[in-house]
């Protein structure tokens, strides 16, 4: 199986800073990895298909960029309602794996 | 406006059987191969099942492979997990995902699966 590893698993930062997060996979999965993010209670939401491609009515702050195994999640200027739990999940294989999450909070 | 409605979830025993449903509407269900993604509670995400547009071919991960079976109706765009066997390392929140564009891109809001005695 492909394992995802998310890193940091917690990143604390003010409102304003710009961020990036990463996703590692076992092995090179060309540019078929997924991004969501996760709020509190709620269900998750695509954020970035493919690896940099984006998804219609998501803010333009988010952008993705990577490929083969290294990926990244960029957030230009956090603002309050991005503080959540994102997981980066990979479509190279049938069996679907995710990452362990990378949590967004205050600071 | 795509939407996902699970039902079916519940309290269960440990070796007992659940079958949960997710009733799409939206979109055409039937061009598209859906899933299944769990959570159990606080902690990640974790992909349990897919299906192909026909039904023909479905995949999963050996943690619920040879107990759960995933089918599809698409004259009534509904997605079924018959759930066998079930442990309470099974306890979740099972939301119904598409997989239109890329990604799972769009989901229901979850319904809750208790395993316990």
């Amino acid at each position: 199986n492909i394992v995802l590893t998310q890193s940091p698993a917690t990143l604390s930062v003010t409102p304003g800073e710009s961020v990036s997060l990463s996703c590692r996979a076992s092995q090179s999965i060309s540019t078929s990895i997924h991004w969501y993010q996760q709020k509190s209670n709620e269900s998750p939401r695509l954020l970035i298909k493919y690896a940099s491609q984006s998804i219609s009515g998501i803010p333009s702050r988010f952008s993705g960029s990577g490929s083969g195994t290294d990926f990244t999640l960029s957030i230009n200027r956090v603002e309050s309602e991005d503080f959540s739990i994102y997981y980066c999940q990979q479509s190279y294989s049938s069996l679907y794996t995710f990452g362990a999450g990378t949590k967004l909070e205050l600071k | 406006e795509v939407q996902l409605v699970e039902s079916g979830g519940g309290l269960v025993q440990p070796g007992r059987s659940l079958k949960l449903s997710c009733a799409a509407s939206g979109f055409t269900f039937s061009n598209y191969y859906m899933a299944w993604v769990r959570q159990a509670p606080k902690k990640g995400l974790e992909w349990v099942a897919t299906i192909s547009t026909s039904g023909s071919r479905t995949y999963y991960p050996d943690s619920v492979k040879g107990r759960f079976t995933i089918s599809r109706d698409n004259a009534k765009s509904s997605l079924y997990l018959q759930m066998n066997s079930l442990k309470s390392e099974d306890t979740a929140t099972y939301y119904c995902a598409s997989l239109t564009t890329g990604g799972f891109d769009y989901w229901g809001q979850g319904v809750m699966v208790t395993v316990s005695s």
